[in-house]
């Protein structure tokens, strides 16, 4: 097992252009979870799923955020419209159970909205 | 948004130096964990710690869970050159009558640069 796999690494869209990144976790994770993070920031919680269910959403994730893991096993993320204020890192991560010993981040993916 | 404080923001240090920062919170946390991040990369967990008091080590890397619960310093000696990057506390929270959710809240991060 490589760890958890986002795709793609670089995003560059024009400003109302839909977005889909997708995450691949550790097989054998049953929990994934979303962070957003901006420049000199640290990461900020979006959602998590476990297995298939999505079970908490942040209020950072607004009505033009979706996201959907089908199977309980890759996950991805959708922006719709997007803006400006879109442009971040989208890290993904996942664990088995509720992560106490810290789980495992992907390596993000680098979205850029002119 | 972020409730965690974390300091120094950067440090500057001469290798073979040692190095320490501190996170601290308003609110009470059930685990703390200090991660690394480089430029372009997902953080990386260094140390994990589960009990007030708690004192934990990894390499030249040492940990503490203040008593109170509500922060938590990490400590990095004789530095190398490939200790720079960014370094984030970050707690979890379990509220009482709750799941666990596994979220975890992390600070704005100490930039750590070592001239050789």
């Amino acid at each position: 097992d490589t760890g958890v796999s986002q795709n793609p690494r670089h995003k560059i869209t024009k400003r109302g252009q839909n977005v889909t990144f997708r995450c691949d976790p550790i097989s054998e994770h049953n929990r994934l979870y979303w962070y957003r993070q901006t420049l000199g920031q640290g990461p900020e919680f979006l959602t998590y799923f476990q297995n298939e269910a999505q079970l908490e959403k942040s209020r950072l994730l607004s009505d033009r955020f979706s996201a959907e893991r089908p199977k309980g096993s890759f996950s991805t993320l959708e922006i719709q419209r997007t803006e400006q204020g879109d442009s971040a890192m989208y890290l993904c991560a996942s664990s088995l159970g509720a992560g106490e010993d810290g789980y495992t981040f992907g390596s993000g993916t680098r979205l850029t909205v002119v | 948004g972020q409730q965690l404080n974390q300091s120094p923001q950067s440090m500057f240090i001469q290798e073979g130096e040692d190095v320490s920062m501190n996170c601290t919170s308003s609110s009470i946390f059930n685990t703390w964990l200090w991660y690394k991040q480089d430029p372009g990369e997902g953080p990386v967990l260094l140390i994990a710690l589960y009990k007030a008091g708690e004192l934990t080590s990894n390499g030249r890397l040492t940990a503490q869970f203040g008593i109170t619960r509500k922060d938590s310093f990490l400590n990095i000696s004789a530095s190398i050159p490939s200790d720079v990057g960014i370094y984030f506390c970050a707690g979890q929270r379990v509220e009482r009558g709750s799941s666990n959710t596994g979220k975890l809240i992390f600070g704005q991060g100490t930039t750590l640069q070592v001239k050789p």
